[in-house]
């Protein structure tokens, strides 16, 4: 079974410029989640889809974060501008209930924002 | 709001010996409690969930216990390995929604 795919894996960009991150979860899966985590913290919740409607996005600064979830299957993650803060790793996870509530996570996508 | 603490960043341990790991949460009352495991430049993976109704779950070396009353939990490795050796995270979570993770504890076990 494949896993979650994530790219690009590293990205550098500079401040106030944009920058979009994809996922392909695991096929199947309904649920799909947006993590940002940042050196010694633990994973925040960003954006959760059910199918290709969000169930919360609380957490996420929409002035500047979108997310969408075109078809119910793969996903993208913008950012822009981009600020210093933003450097982290970017985390996408899905789940069904199939699965029971665990959840499959990609490698991630090292941003550094200069 | 929900806060989830994990004690300690870090946590040495001697090869052999049981590490234990503990995760408290406030303002809210999780139906099930799920554990991962995070090596360096990798994703967090999935070790054991445990639902509110039981005391104590184990699977090989690991035991996690969970207390509604105290809101706590608490992770066990027997045996400890070098191998053992990352970043652990807990998820209290009141249901299939909203999967939100602790601080987590990063674990060294020094052969």
């Amino acid at each position: 079974e494949a896993g979650v795919a994530q790219s690009p894996r590293y990205k550098i960009i500079e401040k106030r410029q944009s920058v979009a991150f994809w996922c392909n979860p695991i096929s199947g899966h309904a649920t799909l989640y947006w993590y940002q985590q940042i050196l010694g913290q633990g994973p925040k919740l960003l954006i959760q889809f059910q199918n290709n409607g969000v169930v919360d996005d609380s957490q996420l600064p929409k002035d500047r974060f979108s997310a969408e979830r075109l078809k119910g299957v793969d996903s993208t993650l913008k950012i822009q501008p981009a600020k210093l803060e933003d450097s982290a790793v970017y985390l996408c996870a899905s789940s069904s209930k199939g699965t029971g509530l665990q959840a499959f996570f990609g490698q991630g996508t090292r941003l550094t924002v200069v | 709001s929900q806060k989830i603490e994990q004690n300690s960043e870090a946590l040495n341990i001697q090869e052999g010996k049981t590490a234990t790991l503990t995760c408290n949460y406030t303002n809210y009352s999780p139906a099930y409690l799920q554990w991962y495991r995070q090596d360096p430049g990798r994703g967090p993976v999935f070790l054991l969930l445990i639902r509110e109704n039981e005391k104590e779950k184990r699977k090989e070396r690991l035991k996690v216990t969970f207390d509604t009353t105290l809101k706590q939990s608490l992770f066990h490795i027997t045996a400890s390995q070098p191998a053992d050796s990352a970043t652990y995270l807990c998820a209290p979570n009141r249901g299939a929604n909203n999967l939100f993770f602790g601080t987590g504890t990063r674990l060294t076990v020094i052969p």
